[in-house]
């Protein structure tokens, strides 16, 4: 079993849509979790840190649930400029062991 | 504000050349990571930089070696490439040792090894 897995899609939602990710991990200890962006042939950015209360940022909801091990992204009122490949990333603390997932790939259609 | 700077953006080997890819970074971090990505397989860590002057071997460190020349510069070091190094490879830095905060990245080197 992948450290960090992710559903490597593609999603194919139209303009406006709801979509949701999650991204399972499976070190318990693990105690940081983001989720970065990657556009087309372009570096990963960080989208959003995910806090244990859950954090929000406009459209985007980050959620995390510790005692079944994923973190999940939520996208509202999805845009064309959202079509990219999300990245789960997973640390776990106490000295380098920073895990990034494969990625989901998510296409909005006009 | 550049950021992290990589070069080359592409390059094309032959198996058993070698090659060094350079990379910068402007924000005074502290750490830097050099990061190779393949399709289906996500971001592998090659080699780290916890600090200038340290150095420490990732995941897939095999092949490869690195220089932290100082604190702005993190060099990543092919000496005779093969086949299986062809790659989209990514430099990082961050703030923090364990990458707790942001990490930024360069705009990545397509390599490839023919």
């Amino acid at each position: 079993r992948k450290e960090v897995e992710q559903d490597p899609g593609p999603f194919n939602v139209p303009e406006g849509a709801t979509v949701a990710f999650n991204c399972t991990y499976s070190n318990s200890a693990s105690q940081s979790f983001f989720w970065y962006r990657q556009d087309c042939r372009k570096e990963p950015k960080l989208l959003m840190s995910v806090y244990s209360s859950g954090n929000e940022d406009g459209r985007f909801t980050a959620q995390l649930n510790r005692a079944s091990q994923y973190i999940s992204l939520l996208i509202r009122d999805s845009k064309l400029s959202d079509s990219a490949t999300y990245l789960c990333v997973v640390n776990k603390g106490g000295g380098f062991k920073t895990i990034f997932g494969a990625g989901t790939r998510l296409f909005v259609k006009a | 504000n550049a950021g992290v700077t990589q070069t080359p953006k592409f390059q094309v080997l032959k198996t058993g050349q070698s090659m060094t890819l350079q990379c910068a970074q402007d924000m005074n971090h502290n750490s830097m990571y050099w990061y190779r990505q393949d399709p289906g397989m996500g971001l592998r860590l090659i080699y780290y930089s916890a600090s200038e002057g340290t150095t420490d071997k990732g995941e897939v460190p095999n092949g490869y070696n690195v220089s932290r020349l100082n604190k702005r510069e993190f060099s990543l070091r092919l000496e005779s490439a093969a086949p299986s190094q062809t790659s989209v490879y990514f430099c990082a830095s961050s703030e923090q040792y364990d990458m707790n905060t942001e990490a930024f990245f360069g705009q990545g080197t397509r390599l490839t090894v023919v």
